[in-house]
């Protein structure tokens, strides 16, 4: 099993829709949750933190935790075409691994005109 | 944000060869991380790089291969050593500075012939 999963992608919006990009994780004693963004041939952009079970919202973007599902999610609301990229998961579990960022497999998101 | 500089940004070397990665943080931080990024998947922990002792390496990751120093808080190098195609990836460093922010450096491309 995987330790952190993305939903399959690729996903397609059309301009101004709600984009919704989901991930799980395996470990129950993860404790911090990232979302990058990485457009092609760039390094991954952090986009979103989140450590508390609820919603945290960043002007379009809003991010959701719910650690007894162990499942968080990114919302992109008005979604533009210069959000298409391959958005990431990434998350750091407790004890011994602070600051160890374990990816998911990334879902590709396009946004068309 | 802090600011990572990566040099070189790319290369093609010849199998058998080692390349050494310069990462430099512009800002002090608590803790210096080694991604890989294969071509067509996510990233991957490479190692920790601690400051003035040897790294920290993930599973399937040895120091032989991908010798790391840091010798002080805002630089660290990482070499591939004896390399093969298979080494044929993306290289990034990543500078963790507390529990919200981890931020990539724009990565060197390693193309080996």
């Amino acid at each position: 099993q995987k330790e952190v999963e993305q939903n399959s992608g690729p996903l397609s919006v059309p301009e101004g829709a709600i984009a919704s990009l989901n991930c799980t994780y395996s470990d129950r004693v993860s404790q911090s949750f990232f979302w990058y963004r990485q457009y092609s041939g760039k390094s991954p952009e952090l986009i979103m933190s989140i450590y508390s079970n609820g919603d945290k919202e960043d002007g379009r973007f809003t991010a959701q935790l719910n650690k007894a599902s162990q499942y968080v999610s990114l919302l992109i609301r008005d979604s533009q075409p210069s959000d298409s990229a391959t958005y990431l998961c990434a998350v750091i579990a407790g004890g011994t691994s602070y600051g160890k960022l374990t990816f998911g497999q990334g879902t590709i998101l396009t946004v068309h005109p | 944000s802090a600011v990572i500089s990566q040099k070189p940004s790319r290369d093609i070397c010849q199998r058998g060869t080692s390349l050494t990665i310069q990462c430099q943080v512009d800002s002090q931080v608590t803790m210096m991380f080694w991604y890989r990024q294969q071509p067509g998947q996510s990233l991957t922990l490479i190692a920790t790089a601690n400051q003035g002792s040897e790294a920290t390496y993930e599973s399937g990751f040895v120091i032989d291969k991908f010798p790391i120093s840091r010798p002080n808080l805002t630089f660290s190098t990482l070499t591939v050593s004896n390399m093969s195609p298979e080494d044929s990836s993306i290289y990034l460093c990543s500078g963790h500075r507390g529990p919200e922010t981890q931020y990539f450096g724009p990565g060197t491309r390693l193309l080996v012939l």
